[in-house]
């Protein structure tokens, strides 16, 4: 069974730093791009950004260019998303998604990250 | 970059009706494989989102056959047959590429009962 659990949410000052973590299993993890989409409250999902499945490669939506870093640990199944210069409007739920556009579609329960002083 | 608007943005329906739900590309989604890829997801008050269709019109494994996509191009339809109260969600539609892995959300449509 693909479980993926993300971790890492919380309350953080503008300005401030966060890293999520999404531990994945059940599949073979490194094969995979692997990706995280937002969901501020009561708001629609927004792409953020996705790794290759080596995290040679990355890719970045432009409303979180220079302030995120992807990147994952294919030894450990585990994605992650460091997020910095954090600004109210940040503040969302982050999925952790395998999304395949053919293949099956996985994705986390979601962490809630909240940007507020 | 691709655009994609959904209408209606809100969609109230009685049980048991058709409900339909518009994607509309700012640019042909034809790829140069010959595909066209277009899904739909599903999202559920609390939950997480779940795929429903890809490729356009190929519903996923476990998706009732009330769900249909449909379209081309730049014109893409969610249709479901007669909407049961399991129904009740946010719709969105997706576009991607293999590669890049870059993807581009419509705006959703929720619809209500």
């Amino acid at each position: 069974e693909v479980q993926m659990l993300e971790s890492g949410g919380g309350l953080v000052q503008p300005g401030g730093s966060l890293r999520l973590s999404c531990a994945a299993s059940g599949f073979t993890f490194s094969t995979y791009a692997m990706s995280w989409v937002r969901q501020a409250p009561g708001k629609g999902l927004e792409w953020v950004s996705s790794i290759s499945g080596s995290g040679t490669n990355t890719f970045y939506a432009d409303s979180v260019k220079g302030r995120c870093t992807i990147s994952r640990d294919n030894s450990k199944s585990t994605l992650y998303l460091q997020l910095s210069s954090l600004r109210a409007e940040d503040t969302a739920v982050y999925f952790c998604a395998r999304i395949h556009l053919v293949g099956a579609n996985y994705w986390g329960q979601g962490a809630l990250v909240t940007v507020s002083s | 970059d691709v655009v994609l608007t959904q209408s209606p943005l809100s969609l109230p329906v009685t049980l048991g009706q058709p409900a339909s739900i518009s994607c509309r590309s700012n640019q042909s989604l034809l790829y140069s494989d010959g595909n066209t890829y277009l899904n739909w997801f599903q999202q559920r008050p609390g939950q997480s989102p779940r795929r429903l269709i890809y490729k356009v019109s190929n519903r996923d494994s476990g998706v009732p056959d009330r769900f249909s996509g449909s379209g081309s191009g730049t014109d893409f339809t969610l249709k479901i047959s007669g909407v049961e109260a399991e129904d009740v969600a946010v719709y969105y539609c997706l576009h991607g590429t293999h590669w890049p892995p870059v993807y581009t959300f419509g705006q959703g449509t929720k619809l209500e009962i």
